[in-house]
């Protein structure tokens, strides 16, 4: 069975400041691993995905995760946070192939101070 | 707009009536997935389809949730006799039918039930 926990519900940063939300991943197989962000009263945009290729994934609005199987995890990453940054991001996990459903964590909300 | 349709973006019901929910997939998009979010929690997945086929419908609650995709026209998401627990957000995604590629979501129907 596959599951997703994201290790924090909400973290806080400054303007400028870097940005990590913590994923961990359980999976029977290979796993392709996401990251969806949902802006309030909005639909979920893919961020980036990890489909066993390189292990540094680049997104868009510059975030990156890094797939470490040692570790089961996902963790994503932004040098610098922006306000428009704040809003909730979902760790997602499947089996990769299309037709298979998408296991959710439970959302981290971020929020950007100035 | 190529995106995910969903429409309506609000639905308001009493208990007991019944919700239509539609969901038109991205252009050349053969595959339809429907997510719900409750309160506080993540997507959880509900439904998989293809043109006049439920590929997958593990996710379903038994009772009062249908859902099809016709030859023609989007797909619906039927809710009969609805519930106060019934009301939460219903996403709806598509994807292509090549392995790995991801799943793109819509806006959402916010189902609200007096």
């Amino acid at each position: 069975a596959q599951s997703v926990t994201q290790l924090d519900s909400h973290v806080s940063v400054s303007e400028g400041t870097p940005v990590l939300l913590r994923c961990n991943y359980s999976s029977s197989y290979s796993p392709s691993l996401f990251w969806y962000v949902q802006h309030p009263n909005k639909g979920l945009q893919l961020l980036l995905k990890y489909t066993s290729a390189a292990t540094l994934v680049k997104g868009i609005n510059g975030f990156e995760a890094e797939f470490k199987k040692s570790e089961t995890s996902f963790h994503l990453t932004k040098p610098s946070a922006h306000m428009s940054d704040a809003a909730e991001y979902f760790c997602v996990v499947s089996e990769g192939q299309a037709g298979t459903a998408l296991i959710f964590g439970k959302g981290t909300t971020l929020s950007v101070s100035s | 707009n190529a995106g995910v349709m969903q429409n309506p973006r609000h639905l308001v019901r009493r208990r007991g009536q019944e919700a239509r929910l539609r969901c038109s997939p991205m252009k050349g998009h053969s595959h339809v997935y429907w997510y719900r979010q409750l309160p506080e929690e993540g997507l959880k997945f509900m439904v998989y389809l293809q043109k006049e086929n439920i590929i997958d419908e593990s996710g379903m609650p038994k009772e009062r949730f249908s859902a099809e995709f016709p030859k023609e026209g989007p797909s619906i998401l039927r809710i009969q006799q609805v519930v106060r627990g019934d009301s939460a957000a219903y996403f709806c995604a598509s994807s292509g039918s090549k392995g790995n590629q991801p799943q793109h979501f819509g806006d959402g129907t916010r189902l609200s039930i007096l």
